[in-house]
């Protein structure tokens, strides 16, 4: 049984950099395709970007100037980096699987922008 | 960027009642590339219709998708009182985008 869980810090200054992992169990991320999707609080989705297994990536045009995604293969995760900021980056962050539709996510962790 | 519209807004209805969802987009999504999800309250969404019409794995004959071009339909055969939740819609035609969301409101 696949499952995803996102980790890392729930609260980062504006201006920072925001980090989050997803750690992949029960399946080699080697073998798909794996997105990060957001959710600010009370509203709907968005798409961030995703990665597949020869690190190719791609990122939604209104996020890509500030958003890296990758893979680390020896610990069966793959991470998010949004950098700059702002209270409207405020969200529950969830990873997936799939790059056009998602059929697995994450349970997702809140990410909190406040100094 | 193609953007998606869902309506209603808010749905109340009865359990065994039927629950008709639309999603219209602002341009042609190719290849019938439009998904469902259903989000129930402090979850994370869950897959139900990929490819406009082929229902994802373990999920009940009650819930069917159509469509094509820009106008797609949720359907919900029978509502039963575990459907409240929202639903959205997603485009992978050309990048991805949601729909706004339709709340299911059980009477």
């Amino acid at each position: 049984q696949v499952q995803l869980q996102e980790s890392g810090p729930g609260l980062v200054r504006p201006s920072e950099t925001l980090s989050l992992y997803c750690t992949v169990s029960g399946d080699s991320i080697s073998s798909s395709y794996w997105s990060w999707i957001r959710q600010p609080p009370g509203k709907g989705l968005e798409w961030i970007g995703y990665i597949y297994y020869s690190g190719g990536t791609n990122y939604n045009p209104s996020l890509k100037s500030r958003v890296a995604i990758s893979l680390d293969m020896s610990r069966n995760q793959f991470s998010l980096r949004l950098n700059s900021v702002t209270a409207a980056d405020t969200a529950v962050y969830y990873c997936a699987s799939g790059r056009g539709y998602f059929d697995l996510w994450g349970r997702g962790t809140l990410v909190s922008v406040s100094s | 960027e193609i953007v998606l519209t869902q309506s209603p807004g808010t749905l109340s209805l009865s359990p065994g009642e039927r629950a008709t969802l639309s999603c219209r987009a602002s341009q042609s999504v190719s290849s019938s590339y439009l998904a469902w999800y259903q989000q129930k309250p402090g979850q994370a969404p869950r897959l139900l219709i990929h490819d406009a019409s082929s229902r994802a794995t373990g999920i009940p004959d009650r819930f069917s998708g159509s469509g094509s071009g820009t106008d797609f339909t949720l359907t919900i055969s029978r509502l039963e009182p575990e459907d409240l939740a929202v639903y959205y819609c997603q485009q992978y035609g050309s990048s991805r985008t949601f729909g706004q969301g339709s709340k299911v409101e059980i009477k």
